[in-house]
């Protein structure tokens, strides 16, 4: 069985600055995919960044970038340069690998809501 | 356009009432999910077809059911609906041939509310 963990319900960071998500997984699959979504207010689900578990370089993408701690079993997302339009909920989640049982659905966090001060 | 759309965006409906959610797209895609989300959770899912041949349940299965009409178009059906179904419900889709990451790309949502 797979697990995300995100055990920051809540953040606030003020605009400009860096910030980081936490997200800790759980998983007996030797291959597998990370992955961070921002749902706004608004409500729709926002693909971000994804982390393959064999991937020996960071992901990165614009101002979004994933600390993948194989090791530790963490998936961290850091945004630089926070906006006013970052603040919404962000959920980290994962998949097994792509040829396991467990590829076929995406196992989410319960989220963590980021609020930007101007 | 969006690429997946979801109808009806909204809809209220009361206890034992059939309804059906309809999703549609137009990535190309071969794989469709349906999720839901509850107030604080995660999103979990509910089936997932593979192509419109292959139909499968997901982790809340009950209560619920699926048709994929063709390969651009799923719907989820509530066959009796209950106050704890209440909830917003999400289409997911990806790509077989992205065989890197299988990125599930997701609808805007439908908030459903059961009376």
């Amino acid at each position: 069985a797979q697990k995300i963990t995100q055990t920051q319900p809540g953040m606030f960071v003020q605009e400009k600055e860096a910030v980081t998500l936490d997200c800790t997984y759980d998983t007996s699959d030797q291959s597998y995919g990370l992955f961070w979504y921002k749902q706004p207010s608004s409500g729709e689900m926002i693909f971000l960044i994804y982390q393959g578990s064999y991937d020996e370089q960071n992901a990165t993408e614009g101002r979004y970038s994933l600390n993948f701690q194989k090791a530790r079993k963490s998936a961290n997302l850091v945004i630089s340069a926070s906006q006013l339009g970052d603040s919404a909920m962000y959920f980290c989640a994962m998949r097994g690998g792509l040829y396991s049982g467990s590829a076929r659905q995406l196992t989410f966090g319960s989220g963590t809501q980021l609020t930007v001060l101007p | 356009d969006a690429d997946v759309t979801q109808t009806p965006r909204n809809r209220i409906t009361k206890t034992g009432k059939r309804i059906m959610l309809e999703c549609s797209q137009t990535k190309g895609h071969d794989r469709m999910y349906w999720y839901r989300q509850d107030p604080g959770l995660g999103l979990r899912l509910i089936y997932y077809s593979f192509d419109v041949k292959d139909i499968n349940k997901g982790e809340i299965s009950d209560g619920y059911s699926v048709s994929r009409q063709a390969q651009a178009k799923f719907s989820l059906s509530l066959e009796s609906a209950i106050p704890n179904q209440t909830a917003l419900y999400f289409c997911a889709t990806s790509d077989t041939r992205d065989r890197t990451t299988d990125t599930q790309y997701f609808g805007p949502g439908t908030r459903l509310t059961v009376l």
